[in-house]
């Protein structure tokens, strides 16, 4: 099936630092989101993006769907305890079964205090 | 208050022994599915449903059943459950069938098949 390449898989940083993730697919997608799963929860939605070259920003969160359809990047700025987490980037395209989200395999977030 | 819940949350069976795994939406969503978390391989899909008694596979749907009799009731089914369907399930709703509904998750179930 189609596949999203989402990285880092892992990032380890201090409080205070920004952080930068992107997800790549060989095929074009018209919706991008951004998902959080907190430790022991489910995901949740953080950023949705609809429009080619959309710039999305959500507090300390930005997020840009790219020209070509095929990558987003989500940067977190001034980063702080509670961003630890799993971040999830999903594409879809409209209508039926299109709608339905593939995800990315997660980038893991830990921040130190 | 909007959610999906699932239950039980935590549950751990023995090899063979049937088991389902409830999903309930309280927002009259049409659009229901069915994920598995495992580590360095992130969500992906069991089965879904568009609305009420229609249902598909997603991409991982061996070992696994649903059914929607109603629109707000989901459940997994695993009739004979084995060692590879240990794992983090979440099952999620939305609005909707097209992509720009957002969707929305219950809080997860781990399963331990031994």
């Amino acid at each position: 099936g189609q596949q999203l390449n989402q990285s880092p898989q892992s990032m380890f940083i201090q409080e205070g630092e920004d952080v930068s993730m992107n997800c790549t697919s060989s095929s074009i997608f018209n919706t991008w989101l951004w998902y959080k799963q907190d430790p022991g929860e489910g995901p949740v939605l953080l950023i949705a993006l609809y429009k080619a070259g959309e710039l999305t920003s959500n507090g300390r969160l930005t997020a840009q769907f790219g020209i070509t359809r095929k990558d987003s990047f989500l940067n977190i700025s001034a980063s702080i305890p509670s961003d630890v987490g799993i971040y999830f980037c999903a594409v879809s395209n409209y209508g039926g079964s299109q709608g339905n989200l593939i995800f990315g395999k997660g980038t893991k977030l830990s921040v130190k205090p | 208050e909007a959610q999906v819940t699932q239950n039980p949350r935590y549950l751990i069976t023995v090899t063979g022994k049937k088991l389902t795994v409830t999903c309930s939406q309280n927002m009259n969503h049409e659009y229901m599915s069915w994920y598995r978390q495992d580590p360095g391989l992130g969500l992906r899909q069991i089965y879904y449903s568009m609305n009420v008694e229609v249902t598909d596979k997603g991409d991982v749907p061996e070992g696994y059943k649903v059914s929607r009799k109603e629109k707000r009731n989901f459940p997994l089914i695993l009739e004979s459950p084995s060692p590879n369907q240990t794992s983090l399930y979440f099952c999620a709703s939305r609005r909707g069938l097209a992509g720009r509904e957002t969707q929305y998750f219950g809080p997860g179930t781990r399963l331990l098949v031994l």
